[in-house]
């Protein structure tokens, strides 16, 4: 599976927008980008998922680089709710398993 | 919908001790997994069934480790003897079919603690 490589933690004040990196070089032209989060004591949640396009659903906002080296998950205002662990994970088109890294761990101040 | 069920919530067991998990995917899902967290790493895959086939059981430890799915439905997932460093929390996953347009709905996981 490729990799993807994201900070270990990142803070934000509450009600300011939010944007998680990830970057995954070695992206083979089938694989979609899926981001997950997990909130304390819960198990991971689906936030959005692309392949070449932004998208947007009612959680989040996925922006996706032109040569699809990197991608930033956009939170448009985050809530103290949003504080989680975020895993950015590459999946071919076959359905192949999630391979999940460390994530990222947001902290969202009030 | 309703959500996938595991239980227990918690267990604390000591070490050589046999333990086991269950869980209710959501109804309908043909593929469920079972994945194993250790605090402050990401899940790991341990084993994947198509309705009560194994797909992938590749990082599973079988010597200690077993998992079923009678019938297709729900799953246990068997720890026996249990070591320190099965201290993990289990997460249960489930999907409709194995396809990039689905991903995964989890259940809350049990927290086991082997002493």
């Amino acid at each position: 599976d490729a990799k993807t490589t994201q900070p270990n933690s990142m803070e934000s004040n509450e009600e300011e927008p939010v944007h998680l990196p990830c970057n995954h070089s070695t992206i083979s032209g089938t694989d979609y980008i899926h981001w997950y989060r997990q909130l304390p004591s819960q198990g991971p949640e689906y936030v959005i998922h692309g392949l070449t396009s932004n998208v947007n659903n009612r959680m989040a906002s996925l922006a996706i680089a032109e040569d699809r080296k990197s991608s930033t998950l956009i939170l448009h205002r985050a809530t103290l709710r949003d504080a989680a662990v975020y895993y950015c994970i590459l999946r071919g088109n076959y359905g192949q398993n999630f391979v999940f890294g460390p994530g990222t761990r947001l902290s969202v101040l009030p | 919908e309703a959500g996938v069920a595991q239980s227990p919530r918690y267990k604390i067991i000591e070490k050589r001790q046999s333990v086991a998990f269950w869980c209710n995917p959501i109804s309908g899902h043909a593929t469920l997994y079972w994945y194993q967290q250790i605090l402050g790493q990401g899940p790991k895959l341990l084993i994947q069934f198509q309705n009560n086939g194994v797909v992938d059981d590749s990082q599973l430890p079988k010597d200690r480790f077993s998992a079923e799915r009678l019938k297709g439905v729900d799953s246990t997932l068997k720890i026996q003897p249990a070591k320190l460093e099965d201290s993990a929390v289990y997460l249960c996953a489930s999907s409709p079919v194995r396809t990039v347009n689905y991903g995964y709905t989890f259940g809350s996981g049990t927290r086991l603690t082997v002493v």
